[in-house]
């Protein structure tokens, strides 16, 4: 069974620019959660797709954004960029059942450079 | 506001001993406790932990839950150097939509020394 994949796994922008990073989940799951990781923040959530709807929002400002498509698969997007966004964004998906709270499975993550 | 908190943040050890990493919890409404390595990039996931007092075993790792006390302990005995790693806590919560995103703690980087 295929992991999670993100795209691109490397990415450097300037300033004011806009990025969008892919993640596509294992095979059949459906729900798929966002997050970013810095050195003095640590792992912070995003949000969370399940079925196409955001379900859940960190707090992150409005530049943040994402979506699902009817495959499951998602995409986030940052406009605007700047230099505290360079970070690792992190992509996690979960088994539909999701009543029992089960473990979410990562993805190797993009690494983001803001210039 | 949900605050999950680690310790220690950092540890040095010598091969073959054995390290207790601790994770404490502050949040409402939780459901589980989860337990993930990180090496390079991708956390991977360890254990889940759901009810008090219920260890879980894998290998040369345990973990165990007290709800009452609010913490978690990983245990890894008889370390090896494939065991250096950032060892991730997280929290899922109970929301009435469902959604459970995960709340992480800064994480225990452990270094084991040959």
């Amino acid at each position: 069974k295929a992991g999670v994949t993100q795209t691109p796994r490397y990415l450097i922008k300037t300033r004011g620019q806009q990025v969008t990073l892919s993640c596509s989940p294992i095979s059949g799951h459906r729900s798929v959660s966002w997050y970013q990781q810095t050195p003095g923040q640590g792992l912070q959530f995003l949000f969370e797709y399940f079925s196409e709807t955001q379900r859940n929002k960190g707090n992150f400002p409005g530049r943040f954004s994402g979506r699902q498509f009817s495959n499951s698969r998602s995409e986030m997007n940052v406009s605007t960029l700047e230099l505290g966004d360079s970070a690792l964004y992190l992509c996690a998906s979960s088994p539909v059942d999701r009543v029992r709270g089960a473990e979410a499975f990562f993805g190797q993550g993009t690494r983001l450079t803001v210039v | 506001e949900d605050k999950v908190v680690q310790s220690p943040l950092s540890l040095v050890v010598h091969e073959g001993d054995t390290v207790t990493l601790n994770c404490s919890y502050e949040v409402t409404n939780f459901r589980s406790l989860l337990w993930y390595k990180q090496e390079k990039k991708a956390p991977t996931f360890l254990f889940m932990l759901t009810s008090s007092g219920i260890e879980k075993k894998s290998g040369r790792l345990s973990s165990i839950l007290d709800k009452k006390e609010l913490f978690s302990i990983l245990n890894i005995t008889a370390t090896q150097t494939g065991d250096s790693a950032v060892y991730l806590c997280a929290v899922i919560l109970i929301s009435g939509g469902g959604a459970d995103g995960l709340t992480f703690g800064k994480g225990t980087h452990l270094i084991i020394q040959p």
